[in-house]
């Protein structure tokens, strides 16, 4: 059983579209985030959801609306994708206490061409 | 936020223990020292984190200097499946028990054989 899974795995779109990713976990975490790779492998935090409210919101442009519909799952949705949106997209949960480890799922790496 | 800084890259030879330098001066007294790695393009894989104490687990050792401002990860018996980038990161505390992991730039780990 994957802890953290994401899907699609692999995402390639034209300019202009609007895409979804998918996040579930099966931990019980109470506590889940989506990261952005790009292609400097700067990993840098976008969104955070703790029970389904929004608690971290970077400066990510508006085209970027996480949903969390339960704890368990969180969805990024992305309007009008651009072609510096391609990236590695990364979700991750943990358990808000303090000095809990995050687990991370395996990526979607979004093309946009 | 509290910034970490690490070495971008090391060597380490097949076999040979592996300590990995970071040095996180401007810590609060409540932050945690957290180590991630990521091989290749998987998600980050937690390894283990600290608060003052020095932690060990089945995959590495954290010793934490009495001041708290700098660490060492210590892998001790290095394999060429620990080449990966490896981050130290002070976890960032927001209200109640949330926080986030703000990454760095990383070490870039070559294990040698």
């Amino acid at each position: 059983d994957t802890a953290v899974s994401q899907t699609p795995k692999y995402l390639v779109t034209q300019m202009g579209n609007d895409k979804s990713i998918k996040c579930e976990q099966n931990l019980g975490h109470d506590t889940m985030y989506w990261y952005k790779q790009d292609s400097k492998k700067f990993l840098k935090i976008m969104f955070s959801y703790n029970n389904k409210e929004l608690i971290i919101n970077e400066t990510v442009p508006n085209r970027f609306s996480p949903k969390s519909p339960d704890k368990a799952h969180l969805n990024l949705h992305i309007n009008s994708l651009e072609l510096g949106d391609s990236a590695v997209y990364f979700c991750a949960s943990s358990q808000a206490n303090r000095g809990q480890g995050y687990t991370f799922g395996s990526g979607t790496r979004l093309t946009v061409v | 936020d509290a910034k970490t800084t690490q070495p971008p890259s090391m060597d380490c030879a097949e076999g040979r223990a592996a300590n990995l330098p970071c040095n996180h001066s401007t810590i609060s007294g409540n932050e945690y020292v957290y180590w991630y790695r990521q091989i290749h393009s998987q998600g980050p894989q937690y390894i283990i984190h600290g608060l003052k104490n020095n932690e060990t687990n089945e995959m590495a050792s954290l010793i934490i200097t009495e001041d708290r401002k700098s660490s060492t990860l210590i892998l001790p018996h290095a394999t060429l499946r620990d080449t990966a980038v490896y981050y130290c990161i002070v976890r960032v505390d927001l209200t109640g028990n949330t926080g986030k992991l703000i990454f760095g730039q990383g070490t870039t780990l070559q294990v040698k054989p």
